[in-house]
């Protein structure tokens, strides 16, 4: 069974310009997250998805960044304009519902994309 | 507020040697689930165990055990006869109450010297 995944591995942008991240969630798992994982830090939730709804986006700064989970399957996350605190590894993690009774259930992480912004 | 604290940022065993992760948490919930992530080199972070607050069994899987204390708000990690392959960040993970959010710690780096 395929893991959830992710796309880029690495980018690297000059600051001001926008970028995209995409995930690819475990499939049957209507729980879809975004981390920021910042050098030498535990990550930290950005947003969290219950299928196509946005359930938790309080650490979100919307000013820049904003994300869609279009049918409830994958998710873009994007940052426009980058700005060179952004560089961080965003990690994309899924997992079962906590509608199907499965609250706390584990998360399954991606493997980041790494983002640079000079 | 939730919280987990890590006091160990790194530590350097060599192999063969046990070694304890600690891991300290916060939380004024009744319900909660306590979690442990390895984070090798190649940046993914993957899940070890997940325990719930009503079950304070300890468990052992293979040279992993865990030590599961509610009276000192802790969750611990011991590898047995560690291996070079234990090389790894490890993060403790919170998830509390309704919010499906987990609350990680900074992290443990271990090192295993052969």
């Amino acid at each position: 069974e395929a893991g959830v995944v992710q796309s880029p591995r690495y980018k690297i942008i000059e600051k001001k310009q926008p970028v995209a991240f995409w995930c690819n969630p475990i499939s049957g798992h209507n729980t879809l997250y975004w981390y920021l994982q910042n050098l030498g830090q535990g990550p930290e939730l950005l947003i969290r998805y219950e299928n196509e709804e946005a359930v938790d986006d309080s650490q979100l700064p919307k000013d820049r960044f904003s994300a869609e989970r279009l049918k409830g399957v994958d998710s873009t996350l994007k940052i426009q304009p980058a700005e060179l605190g952004d560089s961080a590894v965003y990690l994309c993690a899924s997992s079962l519902g906590a509608g199907q009774g499965n609250l706390g259930t584990e998360a399954f992480f991606g493997q980041g994309t790494r983002l640079t912004v000079v | 507020a939730q919280k987990v604290t890590q006091a160990q940022t790194e530590i350097s065993v060599v192999e063969k040697e046990d070694v304890t992760l600690d891991c300290v948490y916060e939380t004024r919930d009744t319900t909660y689930y306590l979690f442990w992530y390895k984070q090798p080199p190649s940046g993914e972070l993957v899940f070890l165990i997940r325990r719930n607050s009503f079950d304070e069994q300890n468990e052992i899987s293979g040279r992993y055990s865990w030590n599961f204390q509610k009276s000192t708000s802790s969750f611990n990690f011991t590898i047995t006869a560690s291996q070079v392959v234990d090389s790894a960040v490890y993060f403790c993970a919170l998830c509390s109450g309704n919010t499906g959010k987990l609350i990680f710690g900074q992290g443990t780096t271990l090192q295993v010297k052969p």
